[in-house]
């Protein structure tokens, strides 16, 4: 199972921290990404990091905006967007890569985030 | 790479479905194929082109040839009405537009 918050609000400008945590996996072994689905769109890859933290990698429209971490210890996977803007505004899904061909076999429910002055 | 899938298809209520997923190259790429519902997470439904999971009916099956990709969902049930997205991994990963599944 991948555990995550159901709504979160933020105000634009502000940083916000997204987490998603493992459980029923090795959650240490487990290449994990974030997915994006903006109201009314489709499934857009934000990210992903690797088991053990040494690669990283993300979507071209997210770069510089974002960080991705994760605690092996605590199982858990941490998105952080800064600079939030009105058009970060979705749901984040968390995805655990399933094997070498990058398909996801695991999803969290996702978090919806609200960014609103 | 951009990945193209229709909008929206409809299928009458037991006959069978066809989801199309088309771009450069798509024939020597793994695709990949997600099953999602609103409030719900997206479900892997095919991967490795062909591939089944555990726990996915047979009636939905895929394919990649012919430079199209393919999801098929055989005698459409209400519950396979949903979204489907197709996915490929070249060097990130990219997703299809997605395809609205109506049964009548």
């Amino acid at each position: 199972q991948l555990m995550q918050s159901e709504v979160r609000a933020a105000r634009p400008g502000a940083t916000l921290g997204l987490s998603c945590r493992a459980s029923g996996f090795k959650f240490s072994d487990s290449d994990m990404h974030w997915v994006r689905q903006a109201p009314g769109k489709g499934l857009e890859w934000v990210g992903f990091i690797s088991s053990n933290e040494r690669n990283k990698d993300f979507g071209d429209s997210w770069k510089g905006r974002i960080s991705i971490s994760r605690d092996n210890g605590e199982n858990t996977l941490y998105l952080q967007i800064f600079r939030l803007t009105t058009d970060d505004t979705g749901v984040y899904y968390c995805a655990r890569e399933g094997g070498t061909s990058g398909w996801f076999d695991y999803w969290g429910r996702g978090t919806l985030l609200i960014v609103s002055s | 790479d951009a990945l193209t899938q229709p909008v929206s298809v409809s299928v009458a209520l037991g006959q069978t479905a066809r989801i199309t997923c088309e771009g450069s190259d798509i024939g020597v790429k793994s695709v990949h194929w997600y099953q999602h519902k609103p409030g719900q997470a997206p479900v892997l439904v095919i991967n490795r082109d062909s591939n089944r999971p555990s726990g996915v009916p047979d009636r939905i099956s895929g394919s990649n040839s012919g430079g199209t990709a393919t999801l098929t969902i055989t005698g459409a049930q209400d519950d396979d009405e949903a979204d489907y997205y197709c996915q490929v991994w070249d060097n990130i990963v990219i997703f299809g537009g997605g395809t609205k599944l109506s049964v009548l």
